[in-house]
C-alpha cells in the first residue's frame, strides 16, 4: 500500500467546513483512496472512498487530485461529534484476507 | 442493513485466565470476517480473518486463537492470558468495497 502524509493535528469551528488534506505522491494506478475515522474508544467508521473521480455521500465529500497524488476529505459543516482521528489510507480495492492499516492520522478538534 | 456487534465493551481479567471475545454480524450472510487488536496509540494488528464457517487464517503467531462457529459468529479465545494480550479488539466484516468495524472491546490483563 502507497503511503500517505497527513497533518497531525487541525482545528475547526462548529458548523465550519472542515477540509482535510492526504498526500499520496507515490499512489499506484490501481489503488484506490478510503477514509476512516475514529472517535475515542470506539471502533473505526467508514466514510468514504474514491479511485479519480470526486466523491460525495452523507457523511462527507472526497475529493481528489487530477494527478492523484493528493486528496482531501471535506466535512461540510462540522459538529462537536466529528472530533476524531482521521485515517486516510491508499490501497488496492478489498479481498479477502487483505488488512487494513491505519497510520498516525489526523487528530481533528471541532470547537464550540 | 448490516450491523456488527461485539461483547463484552470491556474486560478486566487476570494473567493465565481464558479468554472469550465474540462478535455476530446481521443483515449479511457468508461475509468475510476479521478480528484486529489496535495497540495503545493507533497501530492496526491484522490476528485472524475468515471466509467462511471453520475457516481461519492465523496473521501472527500468538497466545490467541480463533473461531467460526456459525456463518456470521467469529470468536476470539485465549487459554492463558498475557499481559502482552492487553489492548483493544476489534472485529470487522467486508462488504461494499472495504472493511465495517465492530464497536470493539477493551481488554486488560492484570
Amino acid at each position: 500500500d502507497a503511503k500517505t502524509t497527513q497533518p497531525p493535528s487541525m482545528d475547526c469551528a462548529e458548523g465550519r467546513a472542515a477540509n482535510l488534506p492526504c498526500n499520496h505522491s507515490t499512489i499506484s494506478g490501481n489503488e484506490y483512496v478510503y477514509w476512516y475515522r475514529q472517535i475515542h474508544s470506539q471502533g473505526p467508521q467508514y466514510i468514504i472512498h474514491g479511485l479519480k473521480n470526486n466523491e460525495t455521500n452523507e457523511m462527507a465529500s472526497l475529493i481528489i487530485t487530477e494527478d492523484r497524488k493528493s486528496s482531501t476529505l471535506i466535512l461540510p459543516h462540522a459538529t462537536l461529534r466529528d472530533t476524531a482521528v482521521y485515517y486516510c489510507i491508499v490501497r488496492v480495492q478489498e479481498t479477502s484476507g487483505s488488512r487494513l492499516t491505519f497510520g498516525e492520522g489526523t487528530q481533528l478538534t471541532v470547537n464550540p | 442493513s448490516q450491523t456488527i456487534h461485539q461483547w463484552p465493551a470491556t474486560l478486566v481479567q487476570p494473567v493465565g485466565s481464558p479468554l472469550s471475545l465474540e462478535c455476530t454480524v446481521e443483515g449479511t450472510s457468508n461475509p468475510n470476517l476479521y478480528w484486529y487488536r489496535q495497540a495503545a496509540g493507533r497501530g492496526l494488528q491484522l490476528l485472524f480473518y475468515s471466509v467462511g464457517i471453520g475457516q481461519i487464517s492465523s496473521e501472527v503467531p500468538q497466545n490467541l486463537s480463533a473461531s467460526r462457529p456459525q456463518d456470521r459468529q467469529f470468536i476470539l479465545s485465549s487459554k492463558k492470558l498475557l499481559l502482552s494480550d492487553s489492548g483493544f479488539y476489534l472485529c470487522a466484516w467486508r462488504g461494499r468495497g472495504t472493511q465495517y468495524f465492530g464497536p470493539g472491546t477493551r481488554l486488560t490483563v492484570l
